[in-house]
């Protein structure tokens, strides 16, 4: 089965804090995703890579980057952390070729 | 850019019902994926079922179908004989084949069966 990890369930930082949130699968996926979850908002795109050292915008990239130094690691960074970053953050990775996308549990992040 | 819409925020039924969650989506794509997902309460999202929009014919899965209308560009999930287990959200996505395959998605449905 494709395993899809995140460093942390829940986060409570303060605001202006740098912030990392690491994701890792295990399946030698190309593509890698970070959304954010809100409600009534549904999921929306961050970051995403289709390879090492690749990274492209998603739909929300301000506020936000990333890393992908390695194939099966991809870290979302929050510069400076602000109250209205508070949200779910979702990881996911997908083959090129299979086109599902497998999700991790999600981190709770809360900007106080 | 590609839109997807889910106008039912909320909906519920009685167990051992069927219920129609509604899906509509908006692409001048022809070579696209259409796909159902389930979020469990604080569980991980799940593929509940997936469709090729060259394949006139509609998926299944179990319990778990669709009705895909291409031209009305509809995409809708029905469910038989609902569970308790699947009071989740449930979220539609849209795919377009390209360098990372990017998601687009709704705003989801939240679905609870009641016993």
């Amino acid at each position: 089965d494709v395993k899809v990890t995140q460093s942390s369930r829940y986060l409570v930082k303060r605001t202006g804090e740098k912030v990392f949130l690491e994701c890792v699968q295990d399946m030698d996926h190309e593509n890698m995703f970070w959304y954010r979850q809100d409600p009534g908002l549904g999921l929306r795109l961050i970051y995403f890579s289709y390879d090492v050292k690749m990274k492209e915008k998603g739909d929300i990239p301000e506020g936000y980057s990333v890393s992908r130094e390695k194939k099966e690691r991809f870290s979302l960074i929050l510069e400076s952390a602000s109250t209205n970053q508070t949200s779910m953050y979702l990881c996911a990775s997908s083959t090129q070729n299979s086109y599902e996308q497998y999700f991790g549990p999600g981190t709770r992040l809360t900007v106080t | 850019a590609q839109t997807v819409t889910q106008s039912q925020p909320e909906m519920s039924v009685q167990e051992a019902e069927t219920v129609t969650l509604s899906c509509t989506y908006d692409t001048s794509e022809n070579n696209y994926y259409l796909f159902w997902y389930k979020q469990p309460p604080s569980r991980q999202m799940i593929l509940v079922i997936r469709q090729e929009a060259y394949k006139q014919q509609n998926a299944t899965e179990n319990r778990f179908s669709v009705n895909f209308q291409k031209a009305a560009k509809s995409f809708s999930l029905k469910i038989s004989d609902s569970q308790l287990g699947d009071t989740a959200m449930y979220f539609c996505a849209f795919m377009k084949r390209n360098t990372g395959n990017q998601f687009y998605f709704g705003t989801g449905t939240s679905l609870t069966v009641i016993p």
